[in-house]
């Protein structure tokens, strides 16, 4: 079974400064679907980034890129110019890619971000 | 086109009571996934459906959890003989298909109390 990890339970940064947060998996398998999400307190899951395992260049979108070590299976991200809306809980998630599995997400247990001005 | 809904959003139910919790996916998607986020934690995964069948449930614990997904109408999580330890955030999520490729948009959730 696959298993997700994000052993920071919370974290802080200034406004416009940038911070990273980690997230390592366990899988035997070599195909697969990694995602940030993010769930401010509004409590609405909203997909931040995705990377699929098989591209070695890694995901960015706009302020939000990762850092995809795919042996190391580390798969953190980064926010840049960090601003105060982007308080929220981030969760790192795992998906299979075999055909036939189930599509079913594992998530980790998530990271509380602070953003102070 | 509106977003994944779930109803209600809030569900305070005394230990014993039945809870019923409704999904609708979004337009054009016959895939619906349930996951729990009990207090501090992540999501886990409960079951997946398609129209009329379910496809995976080894996330659903065995007795008193059921979920359908009808070929009209909402899917349906339905916990029989509620307990404190079912107190969590219950969300569905839709998508197209089961390909990768396909996002998983999420409801809203709901938050199921047991007094």
């Amino acid at each position: 079974a696959q298993t997700v990890t994000q052993s920071q339970p919370e974290m802080s940064v200034q406004e416009a400064e940038t911070v990273t947060l980690s997230c390592t998996y366990d899988t035997s398998e070599s195909d697969y679907y990694l995602f940030w999400y993010k769930q401010p307190p509004s409590r609405q899951m909203i997909l931040v980034i995705r990377q699929e395992a098989y591209k070695q260049q890694n995901a960015t979108e706009n302020r939000f890129s990762v850092n995809f070590q795919k042996a190391a299976k580390s798969f953190s991200l980064k926010i840049s110019d960090s601003q105060l809306g982007d308080a929220a809980m981030y969760f790192c998630a795992y998906r299979s890619a075999r055909t036939g599995t189930a599509s079913k997400l594992t998530f980790g247990t998530g990271t509380r971000l602070q953003v102070t001005l | 086109n509106a977003g994944v809904m779930q109803n209600p959003r809030h569900l305070v139910r005394r230990r014993g009571q039945e809870a019923r919790l409704r999904c609708s996916p979004m337009k054009g998607h016959s895939h619906v996934y349930w996951y729990r986020q009990l207090p501090e934690e992540g999501l886990k995964f409960m079951v997946y459906l398609q129209k009329e069948n379910i496809i995976d449930e080894s996330g659903m614990p065995k007795e008193r959890f059921s979920a359908e997904f009808p070929k009209e109408g909402p899917s349906i999580l339905r916990i029989q003989q509620v307990v404190r330890g079912d107190s969590a955030a219950y969300f569905c999520a839709s998508s197209p298909s089961a390909g990768w490729y396909n996002e998983q948009f999420f409801g809203p959730g709901t938050r199921l109390t047991v007094l």
